[in-house]
């Protein structure tokens, strides 16, 4: 099955500067790897996905990028603001096998420093 | 929308109680996923449903587990006999294959403590 790998287990950051999370999986299979955002007291939230077909996405401040032949993504967060304070969990399926089961990874826990 | 609904938010047991887990999905979605969060394993799956029926408890720990969708707006997780090893966050989300956008909505989840 699935293995995702994430890093690091903890990220503290000024506010303003950017963040990076990174995330390796083990199937080749895969094709889809989804980021959520889970807040304290609260179930994860999806913010960006990114499928095989793409190197890279944005969305506003955030950004994820893909190398499949690494089997690696990352989640970038830029101008870094004390709301992106959160637990981050990446994920990775392969939905072309009717797939719906997410594996995810043990999470980074981002602190943004005013 | 409400969003997943999940009861009761928080319950504290004694050791050998049966613990029953509610969750009402998204109104309109045909998956439902049934997660246990804990610091040292994370986020894992016991178990998902597809328009009502189980696909994969693979996740599922033990025989004390067991998950029923009787109906497209209602889900259940029970623990009979409840140990503390079984204290943790357990989440339920759903999402409709229909989107084709494979995100999982999450509740609240339910905070379990087994004395």
């Amino acid at each position: 099955g699935e293995n995702v790998e994430q890093h690091p287990s903890t990220l503290s950051v000024q506010e303003g500067d950017s963040a990076v999370i990174k995330c390796t999986y083990s199937d080749s299979a895969s094709n889809y790897f989804p980021w959520y955002k889970q807040e304290l007291g609260k179930g994860p939230q999806l913010i960006i996905d990114i499928r095989s077909n793409v190197g890279e996405k944005k969305d506003q401040r955030i950004a994820v990028t893909l190398n499949k032949t690494a089997k690696h993504f990352s989640l970038h967060i830029t101008e870094t603001q004390p709301e992106d304070s959160a637990v981050y969990f990446c994920a990775a399926t392969a939905t072309n096998f009717g797939n719906e089961k997410l594996t995810f990874g043990t999470g980074t826990r981002l602190t943004i420093i005013p | 929308d409400a969003g997943v609904i999940q009861s009761p938010r928080h319950e504290v047991t004694e050791m050998g109680q049966e613990v029953t887990l509610r969750c009402k999905p998204i109104s309109g979605h045909d998956y439902l996923f049934w997660y246990r969060q804990t610091m040292m394993r994370g986020l894992e799956l016991l178990i998902y449903f597809n328009n009502n029926v189980p696909i994969d408890d693979s996740g599922m720990p033990e025989d004390r587990f067991s998950a029923k969708m009787p109906n497209a707006s209602f889900s259940t997780l029970k623990i009979q006999p409840s140990e503390p090893r079984d204290s943790a966050v357990y989440f339920c989300a759903s999402s409709s294959q229909g989107a084709r956008s494979y995100e999982q909505y999450f509740g609240p989840g339910t905070r379990l403590t087994v004395t």
